[in-house]
């Protein structure tokens, strides 16, 4: 079946590093790919998107290139800010099915 | 509303207490979909509906689950006889078309602790 795998958290980071958070999934077809965000005490919240192979979604600095060859979504940031702090989610939709299939989630831990 | 609103968000239930958790999705969403979330855990999904009709119940894990959406807005989703294994984060979303196309707005979801 579909499913998704995220990189086990937490990951702890100095503010301005580098950030990259790995998204693999397995998928019968061509899914769209998402990455949701969840600051504490909030709901889930769209970061970005890429509907299609080589599209990249962006948003707030962050960054996902959707890798068909490697089946990766990995997301990325150049430098993060303690605000940054929060549970990232990698999440696909197949065009068939309503359905979020979703990763188990990484905590990013931001120190100033 | 401005947002998925979901009540209550806490609840503290003692085994076997039936729970009833309200989902207000934002207004005009024919979209609406039920996810648990267990502790460190990405969200699965329960169930679908588009307005009033409930397509997919197929994620519901039993009987002591249950559904509604009568006037294809707001939402409750009902536990009878919580067992422990039911604890978990509970997440609305709604979305404007059907199918969730168009993007998900999720609430900030209920978090049931069965004693």
């Amino acid at each position: 079946g579909n499913s998704v795998t995220q990189m086990e958290g937490p990951v702890t980071l100095s503010e301005e590093a580098f950030l990259t958070i790995n998204c693999t999934y397995t998928a019968t077809g061509y899914p769209s790919l998402f990455w949701y965000v969840q600051y504490p005490g909030e709901g889930l919240q769209l970061l970005l998107k890429a509907t299609k192979a080589d599209d990249k979604g962006s948003n707030k600095g962050f960054e996902a290139t959707y890798r068909k060859e490697t089946t990766s979504f990995h997301l990325e940031k150049g430098s993060v800010q303690v605000s940054d702090s929060a549970v990232y989610f990698c999440a696909l939709r197949m065009d068939s099915n309503y359905q979020l299939i979703w990763g188990a989630g990484t905590k990013l831990i931001i120190k100033p | 509303g401005a947002g998925v609103s979901q009540s209550p968000r806490y609840k503290v239930a003692k085994r076997g207490q039936d729970v009833a958790l309200r989902c207000d999705p934002i207004s005009g969403h024919v979209s609406l979909f039920w996810y648990q979330q267990a502790l460190g855990q990405g969200p699965e999904f329960l169930t679908y509906f588009q307005n009033e009709a409930q397509l997919d119940k197929s994620g519901l894990p039993s009987d002591r689950f249950f559904a509604e959406r009568p006037e294809g807005s707001v939402s409750t989703l009902k536990i009878q006889r919580t067992q422990q294994e039911d604890s978990a984060v509970y997440l609305c979303a709604s979305s404007l078309g059907g199918g969730g196309a168009h993007g998900y707005t999720f609430g900030s979801g209920t978090r049931l602790t069965v004693v």
